[in-house]
This record gives C-alpha cells, sequence and structure tokens, in this order.
C-alpha cells in the first residue's frame, strides 16, 4: 500500500493566487513526520515545510503553509500568493519513528504551473 | 551552497563502462542516501547509511555498488549499466532524528548510451 498519495499530477494557478496540494498518508506509528520538498526543473530537492504528528498547530514558513488534518490523516501544502518562481514539482513526504527513524518516503509528486 | 555536493552534475556513460558519482555533506549529518528519480515515477530509495553502516538495500542490482568511506563521503559505483538506469541520482544526507529534514544535493544526471 501507498504510504504517500498526492492525487494531483498537475496543477494551474494564476499568479497571485492561492493553491493546495493535496497529500493524505498512511501510517499505525503515532509519531511520525509530514515534509514538503519542491523540485524546480534544475533537480534540486528544497525542502519546504514540517509538520510533526504531535504538534498542535498547523506549520507555516513564510508564504507556505500546511493544513494538517490528523484524523483524515492529510496534510495539504498551502502556498499563498503564487509567483512564477513556485512552478516546479512538489513531493510530500513522510518519516516514521518506529523502532528507530526510518528515512523519508515520498509521494509521486504534484507538477505545479504558475500562470501569468 | 546546498550543504550537499554531488559531483558529476551529468554523466553519460556506454553500459560497460565503469563510473563513480560522488556525494559530500559538511554539514555533520550521520545519515547519508542514494536516491534514483526516473520520469514518471516516484522517487526511489537505494540506499542508506548510519554512521557508516549500510542499513537498507531496497533489492538494488548488484551493478549498483554503494561506498561509505566516512561519514561525509558517500559513492556510487557503477558498471554494465541498461539503459533503464538512465535518470537522475539524488544524494541526501540527515540527522536521523524525527523532525529533521533531508539535505539534497543537486543530483547526478545520469544517461546510459
Amino acid at each position: 500500500a501507498q504510504k504517500i498519495t498526492q492525487t494531483q499530477p498537475g496543477m494551474f494557478v494564476q499568479e497571485k493566487e492561492a493553491v493546495t496540494l493535496d497529500c493524505t498518508y498512511d501510517t499505525s506509528d503515532p509519531s511520525y513526520g509530514l515534509f514538503w520538498y519542491k523540485q524546480p526543473s534544475s533537480g534540486e530537492m528544497i525542502f519546504l515545510i514540517y509538520q510533526g504528528s504531535y504538534d498542535q498547530q498547523n506549520a507555516t514558513e513564510g508564504r507556505y503553509s500546511l493544513n494538517f488534518q490528523k484524523a483524515r490523516k492529510s496534510a495539504n501544502l498551502v502556498i499563498s500568493a503564487s509567483q512564477l518562481g513556485d512552478s516546479a514539482m512538489y513531493f510530500c513526504a513522510m518519516r516514521e519513528q518506529q523502532s528507530g527513524n526510518t528515512p523519508l518516503v515520498f509521494g509521486k509528486g504534484t507538477r505545479l504551473s504558475v500562470i501569468a | 551552497e546546498t550543504g550537499v555536493t554531488q559531483t558529476p552534475r551529468h554523466l553519460v556513460m556506454g553500459m560497460t563502462n565503469k563510473k563513480s558519482l560522488k556525494c559530500e555533506q559538511h554539514l555533520g549529518h550521520n545519515a547519508m542516501y542514494w536516491y534514483k528519480q526516473s520520469a514518471k515515477k516516484p522517487l526511489e530509495l537505494m540506499f542508506v547509511y548510519n554512521f557508516k553502516e549500510q542499513t537498507e538495500n531496497n533489492s538494488v542490482p548488484s551493478r549498483f555498488s554503494p561506498e561509505c568511506p566516512n561519514s561525509s563521503h558517500l559513492f556510487l559505483h557503477l558498471h554494465t549499466l541498461q539503459p533503464e538506469d538512465s535518470a537522475l541520482y539524488l544524494c541526501a544526507s540527515s540527522q536521523e532524528q524525527l523532525n529533521q529534514p533531508q539535505h539534497f544535493g543537486d543530483g547526478t544526471r545520469l544517461s546510459i548510451l
């Protein structure tokens, strides 16, 4: 079973508008962390934002915020005031604690295109 | 500057060649990883090293051979690769803590002729 599901292969958003990228996850571990990464066409993976399973508040980093709904096992990324430079692939990832910390497991990604 | 440096950035090789990819991190991390990213596929974890010891090998063919001489350096030795091995190979490092992100290099774009 997939641990991370990103159902939107591609998304378009108008410049200066907000956009939500979906991510649902599957784990039985009560302690886990959720991460979002951005990958421009040049290839590097850029860490954006982190949400811990025990965090009471939704994470925010500048224009990025995470809509964390634990009961639904979803961790959607919200980008406010989109810019042309936000056009990229976006990956949701999870790390489970279990008996030791495990590597990140990534979803298939969502390609975001920002339109002028 | 990412803190994780990969060389070379691009590599074209024939199926009978032997080459190595290099990854270096100066972030003081204790874990290093190799990922493969093919077109239209999710990132595939290949190998994990924790304190220089290999802790994970995700059924990777033996034509890929990792080496971790110390906690700052990671190599991926390549020999007799196949055309389907053409991909972006990403190295990452992290502290093995739940809330610590993995930091990635810029990747090596590998093409097998």
